[in-house]
């Protein structure tokens, strides 16, 4: 079957750096998005890699490794505002969105 | 924003009654899709469509059913509604040409059944 594994929950520290890791196993690869979610509210596009490396995004990185199954996001001089859930998603061979659950980022000051 | 909005934005209806969700975009994109959001799941396609009339079934397809009779709107119908479909409904749209290109979320309608 396809999976997608995030952690649940995570919290960091007002102006830290945090990671958000992101594993998978889809039936084929069309790249991985990442979207942010606000309590309440809908999801909305962070980042999408296709390629292994990392891209670089203002305060959010996301990195990429397809030989392992593997992604991650990364935040920067963390905010408040940055208080959300991050939802990774790959999409498969028949290019339908595959999610995970999403991780729950706690900023605390 | 990508000038989607959905209607009703919050519902509360009775087991076996019918309910539609609409779904309303401005830009003429061609894909839209409907996704329900559950704690502890990720977002699940329910049906999506990728042009007028033109509509396939996606993961949670049981108990749903869509129509697309013009581009800028998708709805969804759940002919008979269940307490297992009290969820968030967020219908999305994808923009460009590409297969690969990115899906943008509506604001969501939060349905309980009763």
């Amino acid at each position: 079957g396809q999976n997608i594994d995030q952690p649940t929950e995570m919290t960091a520290t007002e102006g830290a750096i945090v990671q958000i890791n992101c594993t998978y196993q889809t039936s084929g690869f069309n790249g991985l998005f990442w979207y942010q979610q606000h309590a309440g509210e809908a999801p909305t596009f962070l980042s999408y890699n296709v390629l292994d490396g990392l891209e670089e995004k203002g305060r959010f990185s996301s990195f990429l490794s397809r030989s392992k199954g593997y992604s991650y996001l990364l935040l920067k001089e963390l905010q408040m505002k940055d208080s959300a859930s991050y939802l990774c998603a790959v999409m498969d061979s028949n290019y339908q969105l595959i999610w995970g659950a999403g991780t729950k980022l706690i900023i605390k000051p | 924003d990508a000038g989607i909005t959905q209607s009703p934005r919050h519902k509360v209806t009775e087991t076996g009654t019918p309910v539609t969700l609409r779904c309303h975009q401005t830009e003429n994109h061609r894909y839209m899709y409907w996704y329900r959001q559950d704690p502890g799941h990720g977002l699940r396609l329910i049906h999506y469509s990728y042009g007028v009339k033109d509509t396939d079934k996606g993961e949670v397809s049981d108990g749903y059913s869509v129509s697309r009779s013009k581009t800028e709107d998708f709805l969804l119908t759940l002919e008979s509604a269940t307490s297992s479909q009290t969820s968030v409904y967020f219908c999305a749209i994808r923009e460009g040409q590409m297969d690969t290109d990115t899906q943008y979320f509506g604001p969501g309608t939060r349905l309980t059944v009763l």
